[in-house]
Formats: C-alpha cells, sequence, structure tokens
C-alpha cells in the first residue's frame, strides 16, 4: 500500500497570503496525484488531478505541482472560503490511498 | 444538476447490517466507475470499495474484504454498499463518488454529501 505522507498537519495563515501545502508518497505514483478541498461537514470537492491540472471551477489561484514521490499545492493569495481542510490522493496503484490531511486556519 | 445522494446510514450494533443507497441523477449513471469512501469522526477519507460500469468488476480496501459488498443497479441509477458484520471501527461518514471518465484515472469528481453510520451497542 502506498503511504501518503501531508504536511504540516496545519497551517495558520492570513488572509492573502500565499500557501504551500506538501504531499509526500512512500513510492513513485507519477502525476497520479489528486487534491481536494474539504469544509466541515461537507464532502470533498476536487481541485487538481494529475499532479497539476486544474478541475472544472478550480479558481486560478489553486495550482500544483510535482511527480514521482514528491507534490504540492499552492494557494497563492488566501481568500476567506480557503480555510479548509486538503487532502492528497494517489491512483497509481490499488488500493487508492489519501494523505491524512492538511487544515489551513485562520491566523 | 450532477447529484449525488446517499442514504441508509443509522445506528446499528456491532455483528449487525446496513445497507447504504447512492442515487445518481444529471448524468448517465452507466458510463461511470463509482467509489465509496468513508470518514471516520474527526478522521481523514479512506477509500473503501470500487465498482466498474456494469457492476462486474468490483475492488475493495483490506479492512472490509470479505464484509461488504458493492453493487448497482443501472436503470436505477442507483450505487450500494452492502456492510455485514460491521465493527466500531466501521462508523464513518461515508461518501459515494463518480470517478473520473478518463480511463484508469482513478481520482472522484463528483461527490455525495455522505450518510452517517454508527456501529455501537
Amino acid at each position: 500500500e502506498i503511504v501518503m505522507t501531508q504536511s504540516p498537519a496545519t497551517l495558520s495563515v492570513s488572509p492573502g497570503e500565499r500557501v504551500t501545502l506538501s504531499c509526500r508518497a512512500s513510492q513513485s505514483v507519477s502525476s497520479n496525484l489528486a487534491w481536494y478541498q474539504q469544509n466541515p461537514g461537507q464532502a470533498p470537492r476536487l481541485l487538481i488531478y494529475g499532479a497539476s491540472t486544474r478541475a472544472s471551477g478550480t479558481p486560478a489561484r489553486f495550482s500544483g505541482s510535482g511527480s514521482g514521490t514528491e507534490f504540492t499545492l499552492t494557494i497563492s493569495s488566501l481568500q476567506s472560503e480557503d480555510f479548509a481542510v486538503y487532502y492528497c490522493q494517489q491512483y497509481s496503484n490499488w488500493p487508492l490511498t489519501f494523505g491524512g490531511g492538511t487544515t489551513v486556519e485562520i491566523k | 444538476e450532477v447529484q449525488l445522494v446517499e442514504s441508509g446510514g443509522g445506528l446499528v450494533q456491532p455483528g449487525g447490517s446496513l445497507r447504504l443507497s447512492c442515487s445518481a441523477s444529471g448524468f448517465t449513471f452507466s458510463r461511470y466507475w463509482m467509489h465509496w469512501v468513508r470518514q471516520a469522526p474527526g478522521k481523514g477519507l479512506v477509500w473503501v470499495s470500487r465498482i466498474d460500469r456494469d457492476g462486474t468488476t468490483t475492488r475493495y480496501a483490506d479492512s472490509v474484504k470479505g464484509r461488504f459488498t458493492i453493487s448497482r443497479d443501472n436503470a436505477e441509477k442507483t450505487l450500494y454498499l452492502q456492510m455485514n458484520s460491521l465493527r466500531a471501527e466501521d462508523t464513518a461518514v461515508y461518501f459515494c463518488a463518480r470517478e473520473s471518465d478518463i480511463p484508469s484515472n482513478y481520482y472522484m469528481g463528483v461527490w455525495g454529501k455522505g450518510t452517517t453510520v454508527t456501529v455501537s451497542s
């Protein structure tokens, strides 16, 4: 099973700041990596797939990069609606696995 | 509007059974592979199961293999998860999700709001 490790667990940031979230895979997943956003009490929402392709409706301030085992999700200027939990997911191997999540909270 | 609506959750005793349903609308259900993903209280997302478009090929997480069965009724546009021999650790919100329409891209582009399963005596 591929283990996905996200860091940090929590980020305290101010609106307007640039944020970088990390996701590391225990073995190469090529570019088979997705990012999701989840607000409290809500379903996850797909943000990025293929490591760097924005899903339909994802604002341009979100960008993904990386391949192999190291990935990042960057939010260029944090908006109020971006305070949420972010998960990465690999879809290179079965079983599909998610990272433990990064909570982006208001500083 | 593309929509997935889960139902069937509830409180069940350890060792009991429950069947979850996920009703799809706004898209051609039979064209998509479908998944169940769960989230224990205060925890992260965990993939549970996947089914192909015609219901002939399924996959399961080791933690539910032999206890859970995924199925679908394309005529009714409904996905199911039969859960047997339930354990306390199965307590979670269960989401159904639609897979990407790109072959072999097993990420989930559409999610339901989830249904809550509580296993407790």
